[in-house]
């Protein structure tokens, strides 16, 4: 089963208007990262947070982490058409460092 | 070189035939990652590197998959005998050292397998 969960699986909103998607996952992590993917190609790192973390900003993004309900949330806000893609979160397992858990994503689709 | 690079970015072949992917990380990156995605699903992960070393190689489908690093450096996917349910991007990363924090894994643009 997939590590990392997110929710829900599809988004559609305006521009302008914030997105917010969720992540739980299963195991004690390191760190939880969130990667965007456009047209099923071409991962990017967007954000990373560490385990003794609560919250980090990234330009328009927000991340927050609650390591007692093992959840993340990430922000969009003022989304833009370009932000349409879909989100992952991946967790970094504290007994497996290289051994990265993706969910099966938040497909986001952001209409002008 | 300045991003990860996959090679080839698309593939198509029969049944019952061999096919080797290859990925080539970013200079002075140790970690290496092989992850797959099929269509319309989350990544899974197949196996990473540590050097040429594999401390990991759990997430291997079966024995018909294999990968190998030479040098430290370029790796390849082998995987014998494919299958049509092999048919997947397959995705290459890599970083500084395992599970490394603050910049996480840098992407290869993948190897669209198709598997007829």
């Amino acid at each position: 089963s997939q590590q990392g969960e997110e929710d829900p699986q599809a988004l559609s909103i305006q521009e302008g208007e914030n997105a917010t998607m969720n992540c739980s996952y299963k195991t004690s992590i390191n760190n939880l990262q969130w990667y965007r993917q456009n047209s099923g190609r071409g991962l990017v790192h967007l954000i990373l947070i560490r385990s003794n973390e609560r919250e980090k900003h990234s330009g328009r993004l927000r991340v927050t982490l609650d390591t007692s309900k093992k959840s993340s949330s990430l922000l969009i806000t003022a989304s833009r058409a370009a932000d349409t893609a879909s989100y992952f979160c991946a967790t970094v397992p504290t007994d497996s460092w290289g051994k990265f858990q993706f969910g099966a994503g938040t497909q986001v689709v952001v209409t002008p | 070189g300045a991003g990860v690079s996959q090679s080839p970015s698309n593939k198509v072949t029969e049944k019952g035939k061999d096919v080797e992917l290859r990925c080539d990380p970013i200079s002075g990156h140790t970690a290496l990652y092989w992850y797959r995605q099929s269509l319309g699903q989350g990544l899974e992960f197949l196996i990473y590197f540590q050097g040429n070393s594999a401390p990991d190689k759990s997430g291997l489908p079966s024995d018909r998959f294999s990968a190998e690093r030479t040098g430290g450096s370029v790796s390849t996917l082998t995987i014998q005998r494919t299958q049509q349910e092999d048919s997947a991007v397959y995705l290459c990363a890599s970083s500084l050292a395992p599970g490394t924090g603050g910049l996480g894994y840098t992407f290869g643009s993948g190897t669209r397998l198709t598997v007829v």
